[in-house]
């Protein structure tokens, strides 16, 4: 049972344009979320996060957006720069217990 | 050290044999986390610590998995027999708190190849 989806494997973006990556979840006890970036043979690194009270959180060139109803959230990526090339992972968790919950991640590409 | 460190970077092992990863933490984070991560899959939760105890240990596929974090601070998971499903990189995280604004800060992992 995967509770959490991240439905495009894969996402290329020309630099200096915005990329959009998405997220749902299925369960409605997760009350925050997150996005990790991670480069090859390095560890996730925490990039920005939202509460579920919240329905947008920037943080300069990165926004989440969170979608109650539709149980969906996005990370734009604007304007995108080669470094940002990585695998985007969403993940959920709920304020009364430790452990979050990955997506299967995205792998985005900006070219030059 | 500055961030979590996890050791050995890569383990190779027969199938059946016993193996153990060791998680350095960083200093002051009392909640310690491991995941595991297949390849074209995102990290998945195995078990968590909340000081010296494990909090939430629901991930831990079956028996053969162990952790401990004695003095709350390194951990080590255990696994026993193991096998080739068994290979993947193994994932530590700290974080000073759990839930929203504790980040949680993950080491570079562990690299296991069953044989």
């Amino acid at each position: 049972d995967q509770q959490v989806k991240q439905n495009s494997p894969s996402l290329s973006v020309q630099e200096g344009r915005i990329s959009i990556l998405n997220c749902d979840y299925t369960n409605s006890m997760f009350d925050y979320f997150l996005w990790y970036k991670k480069y090859p043979a390095e560890g996730p690194t925490f990039l920005i996060s939202i509460s579920s009270i919240k329905d947008k959180n920037e943080d300069g060139r990165f926004t989440v957006f969170l979608n109650k109803s539709a149980k969906h959230l996005s990370l734009h990526i604007v304007p995108s720069q080669p470094g940002d090339s990585a695998v985007y992972f969403c993940a959920a968790g709920g304020t009364s217990y430790g452990k979050l919950t990955f997506g299967q991640g995205t792998i985005l590409t900006v070219h030059p | 050290g500055a961030g979590v460190s996890q050791t050995p970077s890569n383990k190779v092992t027969e199938k059946g044999k016993y193996v153990e990863l060791r998680c350095d933490p960083i200093s002051g984070h009392t909640a310690l986390y491991w995941y595991r991560q297949s390849l074209g899959q995102g990290p998945e939760f195995l078990i968590y610590f909340q000081g010296t105890g494990a909090a939430d240990d629901s991930g831990l596929p079956n028996d053969r998995f162990f952790a401990v974090r004695p003095e709350g601070s390194v951990s080590t998971l255990k696994i026993q027999r193991t096998e080739r499903g068994d290979s993947a990189v193994y994932l530590c995280a700290s974080s000073l708190s759990v839930g929203l604004n504790t980040e949680a800060f993950f080491g570079q992992g562990t690299r296991l190849t069953v044989v």
